[in-house]
């Protein structure tokens, strides 16, 4: 069983430019979140997916966006960057997208804007 | 609208000693409570989950607390090891569909 993985691991863009990042969630997950973690602060929810649909969203401008696939894996795309964009973007994976579902984490994208 | 407060901010002890990181949560509506674990730069391992109707978890040298009438969790750790220094988180998962972050416990562990 593979856990969660993400990439790129880092990655250096300039204001105004697009950026995407990729999520492939664990093997049997059918939802994935992701969250934002600035430095020296706890992770802010962005949005999740569940079965290739927006379940939910957290206080996030609309070009933060997203898409889930068939095979569950994700990606958040992010338009217009902004030097406060820079931050560790991580993303998690459950069996559902309830209370009782364990979310497990992947390692994270750096992400820095100059 | 959900505050997660973590005390202290940063903690440095001796290997050995047994300590007890805080958190707190303004709205006690919550569905569970989770603990993680984060190395600099890297992901979150979750560490301990209790869920609503739970009062504490237990594994290996870890114990997590729960006490939703006040609003409170306590993580305690037994006999730290150098090995244990990280950032500790806690989140709580509420009324939407994801988990409300503190802003951790930075632990330091020294030999």
């Amino acid at each position: 069983e593979t856990g969660v993985t993400q990439s790129p691991t880092h990655l250096i863009k300039t204001r105004g430019q697009q950026v995407t990042l990729r999520c492939s969630s664990q093997s049997g997950h059918n939802t994935v979140s992701w969250y934002q973690q600035a430095l020296g602060q706890g992770p802010q929810f962005i949005f999740q997916y569940y079965r290739e649909e927006e379940n939910g969203r957290g206080n996030f401008p609309p070009r933060f966006s997203g898409l889930q696939f068939p095979n569950y894996s994700s990606e958040l795309n992010v338009n217009a960057l902004e030097l406060d964009d820079s931050a560790l973007y991580l993303c998690a994976s459950s069996e559902g997208g309830s209370s009782t579902d364990t979310q497990y984490f992947g390692p994270g994208t750096r992400l820095t804007v100059l | 609208k959900q505050e997660v407060t973590q005390i202290p901010a940063a903690l440095s002890v001796p290997e050995g000693e047994n300590l007890v990181l805080n958190c707190s949560f303004t709205d006690s509506a919550i569905y569970n409570l989770q603990w993680f674990r984060q190395d600099p730069g890297k992901g979150l391992t979750s560490l301990l989950l209790i869920q609503s109707s739970q009062r504490e978890q237990t594994s290996g040298r870890l114990n997590a607390s729960l006490d939703k009438s006040s609003g409170r969790s306590t993580l305690y750790i037994a006999a730290s090891q150098p090995g244990d220094s990280a950032t500790y988180l806690c989140a709580v998962w509420g009324q939407g569909f994801s988990f409300i972050f503190g802003k951790g416990t930075r632990l330091l562990v020294k030999p």
